[in-house]
């Protein structure tokens, strides 16, 4: 019951279109969802993150989709670039300060010139 | 801007040997975490740490392991007899009070042979 699954394994997509990733989870105590960013050899930094109290977060060219009853929740990339080339993992954790992460399988986007 | 920082970034070590892994999390944050990714796969969770105690941990993280801030800034990860799966990219996270925003490090790569 603590698991986030993520989907695509992979993503190719052209310069300028959108990238889509999804996740999902199961438990019902996760409160707080956000969304990392990993470069090759680098550690994650956050990227966006969300609450369930809301259905949508944007900031700049990232917006988290949420929704509670289905338990599902995706990161929409609009205008990709080369440089968001890189691997994107969705992550879950109850609302309780220093709970633990619970990480997407993660998801390798590949932006095309 | 702060940052956490861990050394080595690169430890290569003898099946059965002990190794310890260096963490300096952000000045001021009072959580901190061990988190591992082996190789292509998703972050998983280690152990977590508050006021100078384990909060929570994985069934990962069993005896062979302990963690420790012996001064007010490093923040360890030791592994008393390493095993070949083992061999993984190690991350250390820090959280500042009333915020759940985790902040990893670089990380560090071990290889066990």
């Amino acid at each position: 019951q603590q698991q986030v699954k993520q989907s695509p394994q992979s993503l190719i997509v052209q310069k300028g279109g959108i990238s889509i990733i999804n996740c999902a989870y199961e438990n019902t105590a996760f409160d707080y969802f956000p969304w990392y960013q990993q470069f090759p050899g680098k550690g994650p930094a956050l990227l966006i993150a969300i609450r369930p109290d809301v259905s949508e977060k944007k900031e700049g060219r990232f917006t988290i989709s949420f929704n509670k009853s289905a338990k599902q929740f995706s990161l929409h990339i609009m205008d990709s670039q080369p440089g968001d080339s890189a691997t994107y993992f969705c992550a879950a954790s109850k609302e309780t300060s220093g709970s633990r992460l619970t990480f997407g399988e993660g998801t390798q986007l590949t932006v095309n010139p | 801007e702060p940052e956490v920082t861990q050394t080595p970034s690169h430890q290569v070590t003898q099946m059965g040997q002990e190794v310890i892994l260096r963490c300096v999390p952000i000045s001021n944050h009072l959580y901190f975490y061990w988190y591992r990714q082996i190789l292509g796969q998703k972050v998983e969770f280690l152990v977590s740490f508050y006021n100078n105690e384990i909060s929570e941990k994985s069934e990962i993280f069993d005896d062979q392991f302990s963690v420790e801030r012996p001064d007010g800034s490093n923040f360890t990860l030791k592994i008393r007899s390493t095993k070949l799966e083992d061999s993984a990219m190690y991350f250390c996270a820090s959280t500042p009070e009333f915020t759940d925003t985790q902040y990893f490090g670089p990380g560090t790569r071990l290889t066990v042979l």
